[in-house]
């Protein structure tokens, strides 16, 4: 039980580059979560993603695409990379289902640097 | 979202006390979350508190909640260097988002 896994790890980009990150989770989980980690900023939800077939933007939506492949897979697209993408990007998965409790479990990250 | 605030850095000597707080502003929270991120690694919970409640005790972490003064504090007993990492408020109401604190970042020292 591999939890949830990203892929990169890191990553290095030029201005203008597009890339792909991507998450997937072996947990039966419905919903998954893309957030961008700068510090002294916490968390800020980029994309999410409630259940399979649906997607919703977060907090800081601009730059990015999304994409629930199927229920395990979640990626997340930059398509012109911007300086000001340089960040941490954690993917998570809940089992949330409309109650209340919304433990989130977290992948190891992707750092992403834009020169 | 809404706001959940925090200190940004906590400096504790091994074996003490350390007491990391939080507030947040959303009245209608019905969870919170601390989570734990060591370096290099995700985020993982640590413990969390159901909004009814007043203290929540787990071996060495207590949490205490005031829901009156939105105040949220998360007490670890016989800090230890493994202890040393950032730890994040969260809050959750009725919906698929968490919101999360800035982190405080605590040090343990010798």
């Amino acid at each position: 039980n591999a939890g949830v896994t990203q892929t990169p790890k890191f990553q290095v980009l030029k201005t203008g580059q597009s890339m792909t990150l991507q998450c997937a989770q072996d947990m039966n989980h419905n919903s998954m979560y893309w957030y961008q980690q700068d510090p002294g900023m916490g968390l800020r939800l980029i994309y999410y993603s409630a259940s399979e077939g649906t997607t919703d933007k977060g907090e800081v939506p601009n730059g990015y695409n999304v994409s629930r492949l199927n229920k395990r897979e979640f990626s997340l697209r930059l398509e012109s990379a911007a300086p000001s993408q340089t960040s941490v990007y954690f993917c998570a998965s809940s089992g949330f289902s409309g109650s209340v409790y919304n433990e989130q479990f977290f992948g190891p990250g992707t750092r992403l640097t834009v020169l | 979202g809404e706001d959940v605030e925090q200190s940004l850095f906590l400096s504790v000597r091994e074996g003490d006390s350390s007491v990391i707080n939080c507030t947040y502003t959303d009245s209608s929270s019905t969870y919170l979350y601390w989570y734990k991120q060591e370096p290099g690694a995700g985020l993982q919970l640590l413990t969390y508190i159901f909004s009814n409640m007043d203290m929540k005790q787990d071996q060495r972490l207590t949490v205490l909640l005031n829901k009156k003064d939105k105040h949220l504090s998360l007490r670890i007993a016989d800090t230890q260097t493994g202890d040393s990492a950032i730890y994040f408020c969260a809050e959750s109401s009725n919906d698929y988002k968490l919101s999360f604190g800035a982190g405080t970042t605590v040090t343990v020292r010798a």
